[in-house]
């Protein structure tokens, strides 16, 4: 089925470097999120976005939807080891019908951050 | 207050068996979603229900159904189940679903119910 493109795949860092990721779309989604996933938990909502191009922040999160509205970037700055995760970005259209519910998600962004 | 719940966590059937999984969404939330994840096809959506109807379907054979109940209470069901369904669901609550852009679409995720078919 439709994928969302998610780069990087993988990221290994250090504490207190900053961190960006992306999703791109051949498709326009209305609504962009980014969650982040631990071992054995459901994905955690990190940030909704809503409207292209708007800039939102959450603590040391900032993710961005953009003027195309086929992407989205979420930056991480100075990483702690509690970041470590699986970050997924996931876009959703609101126009009823075969959208309801439905999220399409990104294949994730492996984060590890070493102390 | 409580998140989503799903029962059971971890579950282990054999080929040709069915299997039924539960999900108890967020309180006050009408409209459950539920998700398979796999590391070959990452998370892709199966079905939608909001009170108690089924208003959408991902790409997957009928195998899997699901219903939700006046309590808003979702359970989805997989029959004949084949190896390649081995996998994580998680079920997803949200206050409503498609229509106006809001945070009441906004989707939270249960802890998931980890199958392995072997």
């Amino acid at each position: 089925g439709q994928q969302l493109n998610q780069s990087p795949q993988s990221m290994f860092i250090q504490e207190g470097e900053d961190v960006s990721m992306n999703c791109t779309s051949s498709s326009i989604f209305n609504t962009w999120l980014w969650y982040k996933q631990e071992p054995g938990e459901g994905p955690v909502l990190l940030i909704a976005l809503y409207k292209a191009g708007e800039l939102t922040s959450n603590g040391r999160l900032t993710a961005q939807f953009g003027i195309t509205r086929k992407d989205s970037f979420l930056n991480i700055s100075a990483s702690i080891p509690s970041d470590v995760g699986i970050y997924f970005c996931a876009g959703q259209i609101n126009a009823g019908g075969t959208s309801y519910g439905k999220l399409t998600f990104g294949q994730g962004t492996i984060l590890t951050v070493h102390p | 207050k409580a998140g989503v719940t799903q029962t059971p966590r971890y579950l282990i059937k054999t080929r040709g068996q069915q299997v039924t999984l539960s999900c108890s969404p967020i309180s006050g939330h009408r409209s459950v979603s539920w998700y398979q994840q796999t590391p070959g096809q990452g998370l892709q959506f199966l079905f939608e229900y909001f009170s108690e109807t089924q208003r959408n379907k991902g790409n997957f054979p009928g195998r899997f159904s699901g219903r939700q109940f006046s309590n808003s209470r979702s359970e989805m069901n997989v029959s004949t189940l084949e190896l390649g369904d081995s996998a994580l669901y998680l079920c997803a609550s949200s206050l409503t679903s498609g229509g106006l852009l809001s945070s009441y679409n906004e989707q939270f995720f249960g802890p998931g119910t980890r199958l392995t078919v072997l």
